[in-house]
């Protein structure tokens, strides 16, 4: 299994551009969740699903974040539109018997 | 509300001596309790995890951790540290029972001297 995979890697894109963030989990895993991590905040907690279901998403910082998760396998973190302070690294990860596995990471800086 | 403190933002180390890196928990159940490591540019491992059983839990690396019930602790151990541990340590904790969610500490860098 080729783990969890996020894409882009890196986004480098202006203030007031919609930035779609992509998640792919691992086959059989049925809990989602996305992170954001910076220096001043460490590892927060965005939204988290169940069986695609947005279970809480009370860490999401404000409306001009969605999540969704279309299928089992594929969530997408949709900001728009983008600003500065949303610079961070965003996380998912899926979940199996209580462990999280994570992607690599999808850096975002916002101009 | 379940919580996490690791009281040390950094440790430093030198390479073959033994490293801790702390964590104390708050839950009102029974916590699963978790290590996971990250490395630059990189999501964070899973490196070893309490769920019940024998109180010292061994992981991947080299790394192990001890379960204190009465100390709320679980730290994190290894005996001789090398410069490859160098990383940044996250403890996290999960009600068992509860939403699936994982509550993780602030983190701790851990630089390993050669």
């Amino acid at each position: 299994d080729a783990g969890v995979i996020q894409s882009p890697r890196h986004e480098v894109t202006e203030m007031g551009q919609e930035v779609t963030l992509r998640c792919k989990l691992i086959s059989g895993h049925n809990s989602l969740f996305w992170y954001r991590q910076t220096m001043m905040r460490g590892l927060e907690l965005l939204i988290y699903f169940n069986n695609n279901v947005p279970i809480d998403d009370s860490g999401m910082p404000e409306d001009r974040f969605s999540a969704k998760m279309p299928n089992a396998s594929f969530s997408t973190l949709k900001i728009q539109p983008s600003e500065p302070r949303d610079s961070a690294v965003y996380f998912c990860a899926s979940q199996y018997r209580g462990e999280l596995f994570f992607g690599e990471g999808s850096r975002l800086t916002v101009l | 509300a379940q919580s996490v403190a690791q009281p040390e933002d950094q440790v430093n180390v030198a390479e073959g001596n033994p490293l801790t890196v702390k964590c104390t928990y708050s839950v009102s159940g029974n916590p699963y309790l978790f290590w996971y490591v990250q490395y630059p540019n990189r999501g964070l491992q899973f490196l070893l995890k309490y769920i019940t059983g024998d109180n010292l839990v061994k992981g991947s690396y080299g790394f192990e951790a001890e379960f204190n019930k009465s100390q709320t602790s679980f730290h994190l151990k290894k005996p001789s540290a090398l410069v490859s541990d160098s990383a940044l340590y996250f403890c996290a904790v999960l009600i068992s029972g509860s939403a699936r969610q994982l509550t993780f500490g602030s983190g701790t860098q851990l630089t390993v001297l050669p």
